[in-house]
């Protein structure tokens, strides 16, 4: 079983549309990132959150501590925003370092 | 804004051969961290970097892995001997402190090993 999980696992949207990423972990977590990861494989930190909400532009992300799950939002989805979307989490059960969820890929078609 | 750097974007290795991926994190951190991304596969952690010493590793970061800092800038990954399944996408990344701020990646490594 995956320590880190995400759904979908794929995702093709219509520009303009809402746009929900989830994950979810299964252990106590210090920290939980978001991160995107362009088609040329370079890796961008979005969100780094421990609770409640964060928003930046048209990204959103929530946390659930007692339901181990956080959501990654885009508002008003742009082909720019297609890429692989991936949830890490920080916990003492895996050594205090980032584990890394399987990602979601974001196809967004104009 | 600053950047993680690293170089040689892609490396192309035979089977055996010693390689070493350079990063220069940002300049004001000072955790350091080296991932690795095989191919259609999630990002794997394989050693955490603090005050010049290693502070965890993984189960892939075996005796044929090794990191080095040999000056104020530079992070190194020396990987000895190396074998057809280390061919992946290596990644640097750096932050301020450990697990209280975000990481900073570079555009990572791309290792082939033929």
């Amino acid at each position: 079983k995956n320590e880190v999980e995400q759904s979908p696992q794929n995702l093709t949207a219509q520009e303009g549309e809402f746009i929900t990423i989830n994950c979810s972990y299964s252990v106590g977590i210090s920290a939980l990132h978001w991160l995107q990861q362009h088609p040329g494989g370079g890796i961008v930190s979005l969100f780094m959150l421990s609770s409640g909400k964060k928003k930046h532009g048209r990204l959103i992300a929530t946390i659930n501590i007692q339901e181990k799950h956080s959501s990654l939002h885009i508002t008003a989805s742009h082909p720019r925003d297609s890429a692989v979307y991936i949830c890490a989490v920080r916990s003492k059960a895996y050594g205090q370092n980032f584990v890394f969820g399987p990602g979601t890929r974001l196809s967004v078609l104009p | 804004e600053p950047e993680v750097t690293q170089t040689p974007s892609h490396q192309v290795t035979q089977m055996g051969q010693e390689v070493i991926l350079r990063c220069v994190p940002i300049s004001n951190h000072l955790y350091f961290y080296w991932y690795r991304q095989i191919l259609g596969q999630k990002v794997e952690f394989l050693v955490s970097f603090y005050n010049n010493e290693i502070s965890e590793k993984s189960e892939i970061f075996d005796d044929q892995f090794s990191v080095e800092r040999p000056d104020g800038s530079n992070f190194t990954l020396k990987i000895r001997s190396t074998k057809l399944e280390d061919s992946a996408m290596y990644f640097c990344a750096s932050s301020v402190e450990a697990g209280r701020s975000p990481l900073h990646f570079g555009n990572g490594t791309r290792l082939t090993v033929t």
